[in-house]
């Protein structure tokens, strides 16, 4: 099972918009409503911020939205902040319903 | 709040066994509705999802990992464990332990509390 390729790094300034994608097949991201993200800032580790490809658990800003469609899902964060520069990760249910995939992962550089 | 701590060796020999241990606390390992896993990160790389168990013993693993990895669970001390036989350099990592919810028809959905990680380095 490949990992769901995102890009290796985005990029914005204090207050702007950016979206991360995470690109997976039929097998995972197009056939199941499990995609989550997770937030790592360096030597930390991940942070839950979207489960089930758009929910967010309690406590995370709503400057975080998220989305899918077809076998691309969607990462966005409105308003960036400092503290969001970090690595970004996505995650799908895959294949036989009882494999996980990761995305590659996405550098966050609040310019 | 659940708490999930990573312990165990830090350095192993190659073609040796990799052991760790997730001590959870906060709640009980056996209440229903969450899987326990590990998740595995390589030095400077991405994450990698290595497997999990209920608390009644089903395991679900990473197909290129299965045929060296045993994770099991011990509910008398709120613990599960990781095994993973003939490592090499390519299993140094930071390894995490993490709870993940059922999800109906499936078994996780996602990962909700994680470990803080632990290194583990696989030199001779």
């Amino acid at each position: 099972q490949s990992a769901l390729t995102q890009p290796a790094s985005v990029s914005g300034s204090p207050g702007q918009s950016i979206t991360i994608s995470c690109t997976g097949t039929s097998s995972d991201v197009g056939n199941y409503n499990l995609v989550s993200w997770y937030q790592q800032h360096p030597d930390k580790a991940p942070k839950l911020i979207i489960y089930e490809v758009n929910k967010r658990p309690s406590g995370v800003s709503n400057r975080f939205s998220a989305s899918k469609s077809g076998n691309t899902a969607s990462l966005t964060i409105s308003g960036l902040q400092a503290e969001d520069e970090a690595d970004y990760y996505c995650c799908s249910c895959a294949r036989s319903s009882s494999e996980y995939v990761f995305g590659t992962g996405t550098t966050v550089t609040v310019l | 709040q659940v708490q999930l701590q990573e312990s165990g060796p830090g350095l192993v020999k190659p073609s040796q066994t990799l052991s760790l241990t997730c001590t959870v606390s906060g709640g009980s390992i056996t209440i229903g509705g969450y899987y326990w896993s590990y998740i595995r990160q390589h030095p400077g790389k991405g994450l990698e999802w290595i497997g999990h168990i209920y608390y009644t013993g089903s395991t679900y693993y990473n197909p290129s990992l299965k045929s060296r990895l045993t994770i099991s669970v011990d509910t008398s001390r709120n613990q599960y464990s990781l095994k993973l036989s003939s490592v090499t350099a390519a299993d140094t990592a930071i390894y995490y332990c993490a709870r993940a919810p059922r999800a109906v028809g499936i078994t996780i959905s996602h990962f909700d509390s994680w470990g803080q990680g632990t290194l583990v380095t696989v030199s001779s």
